[in-house]
């Protein structure tokens, strides 16, 4: 777990601010996963990233919410406006290759508090 | 619509003895299978695989069958140890699909000492 950088650990925002959540994947992974768990609930994936490229973003809602991961530095995932049901953990995981061929290692999370 | 679903939300077992947690699908493309175990506060961590092809694979204390006809995978560990109190999650995911895993609710597992 400790190879997955995500930063910052607690995020707390008004309504109406952004969110930058960021997460450095291990060492010689280029494969970047993000999930959200609300209270009560399994994880749910957003979006999976390769370098400079988002390869599927079916789980990310349509409107407020973008994901990139540059070919410098870490991936962002950027909330816009954020409401009150924006509150849960952000989870992000990186793999060396698809994730069907390894298991993915994930970061500690991002746990975000709307107030 | 919940693919892969973990119908007990929590399940607690005495040390030393085994814990069964269970986990079903619906969705026939899945064709592996993982365990991550998660600690509060913390991010899940894996535990083992299995894919379609297999019925069982074994890792140490760990175990997880799969019955494809029936959809149902089942992680065992034995013995159970204190250290082994958390959330357990299912997921799945295809080799020929997207690249996402789906997640299953999660099982809380208390080892009673």
């Amino acid at each position: 777990n400790a190879g997955v950088m995500q930063n910052p650990r607690h995020l707390v925002r008004r309504r109406g601010q952004e969110a930058r959540l960021r997460c450095s994947p291990m060492k010689g992974h280029s494969h970047v996963y993000w999930y959200r768990q609300l209270p009560e609930e399994g994880l749910k994936f957003m979006v999976y990233l390769q370098k400079e490229n988002i390869i599927d973003e079916s789980g990310m809602p349509k409107e407020r919410f973008s994901a990139e991961f540059p070919k410098e530095g870490p991936s962002i995932l950027r909330i816009q406006q954020v409401v009150r049901g924006d509150s849960a953990a952000y989870f992000c995981a990186s793999s060396p290759a698809r994730q069907g061929a390894t298991e993915a290692f994930f970061g500690q999370g991002t746990r975000l508090t709307v107030v | 619509d919940q693919q892969v679903k973990q119908n007990s939300p929590s399940l607690s077992v005495q040390e030393g003895r085994i814990s069964i947690l269970n986990c079903d699908y619906t969705n026939s493309m899945f064709d592996y299978f993982l365990w991550y175990k998660k600690y509060p506060a913390e991010g899940p961590t894996f535990l083992i695989s299995i894919s379609s092809i297999k019925d069982k694979n074994e890792d140490g204390r760990f175990t997880v069958f799969l019955n494809k006809s029936a959809k149902h995978l089942s992680l065992h560990i034995v013995p159970s140890q204190p250290g082994d109190s958390a959330v357990y999650f299912c997921a799945a995911g295809s080799e020929f699909g997207n690249e996402k895993l789906t997640f299953g609710t999660g099982t809380r597992l208390t080892i009673i000492p």
